[in-house]
């Protein structure tokens, strides 16, 4: 079956713009995570979805980071206001449920650069 | 908090050879699990092995195997007759039973030479 998905590729973005980014899990996975990788660097979290829990929003890194997620399907990242900082590689994963015994499916990754 | 520290940026051995990547890590807690995951060129993490801090017997995976050495808090990862297809970062990550997130160590870049 189709593995997790996501959209764009690659952004190129001036700084201040909003930018959103897509993650669609694998089907019958309800959870969703979120990851920033800058370069060089090992993996971020950011944020969770587990179904229609609250999500776990800690690791986001600012308000200008947001996400939502509809039910156990497509999740958006959106970014506003973007910072040269904010460059990175954003990855998604999802899980067939949040308990650590069930293994991450990542995504190939959105890289974004702030221009 | 939990911290997982990769110490070699990068390694390289030779087509056939047999390398061995360096992981040590930090809880307090005593239930956990602990993976190294391949990232090759194409961005694509993909697990290679994962232990349960509860098994004393090391997890293997075909040519992967682990020395999961839990009283020193160290989590290596051997690789037997590397291939040019190992060639990636590889990422030690921990994460709590019951926990949603995973915690990655810097990342280790293995180059296999023909």
């Amino acid at each position: 079956g189709a593995g997790v998905s996501q959209s764009p590729s690659n952004k190129v973005t001036e700084k201040g713009k909003d930018v959103e980014l897509r993650c669609d899990p694998i089907s019958g996975h309800t959870a969703l995570y979120w990851y920033r990788q800058r370069l060089g660097q090992g993996l971020e979290f950011l944020i969770y979805f587990q179904g229609n829990s609250a999500p776990d929003k800690s690791g986001l890194p600012s308000d200008r980071f947001s996400a939502e997620r509809t039910g156990e399907s497509v999740s958006t990242l959106t970014i506003q206001r973007t910072q040269q900082e904010d460059s990175a590689v954003y990855l998604c994963a999802s899980s067939f449920s949040v308990f650590s015994t069930y293994e991450q499916y990542f995504g190939p990754g959105t890289r974004l650069t702030v221009t | 908090a939990q911290t997982v520290t990769q110490s070699q940026p990068e390694m390289s051995v030779q087509e056939a050879e047999t390398v061995t990547l360096s992981c040590t890590y930090d809880t307090s807690e005593n239930n956990y699990y602990l993976f190294w995951y391949k990232q090759p060129p194409s961005r694509q993490m993909i697990l290679v092995i994962r232990q349960e801090a509860y098994k004393q017997q090391n997890a293997t995976e075909n040519r992967f195997s682990v020395n999961f050495q839990k009283a020193a808090k160290s989590f290596s990862l051997k690789i037997s007759d590397s291939q040019l297809g190992d060639t990636a970062m590889y990422f030690c990550a921990s994460t709590l039973q019951g926990a949603q997130k995973l915690v990655f160590g810097q990342g280790t870049r293995l180059t296999i030479n023909p």
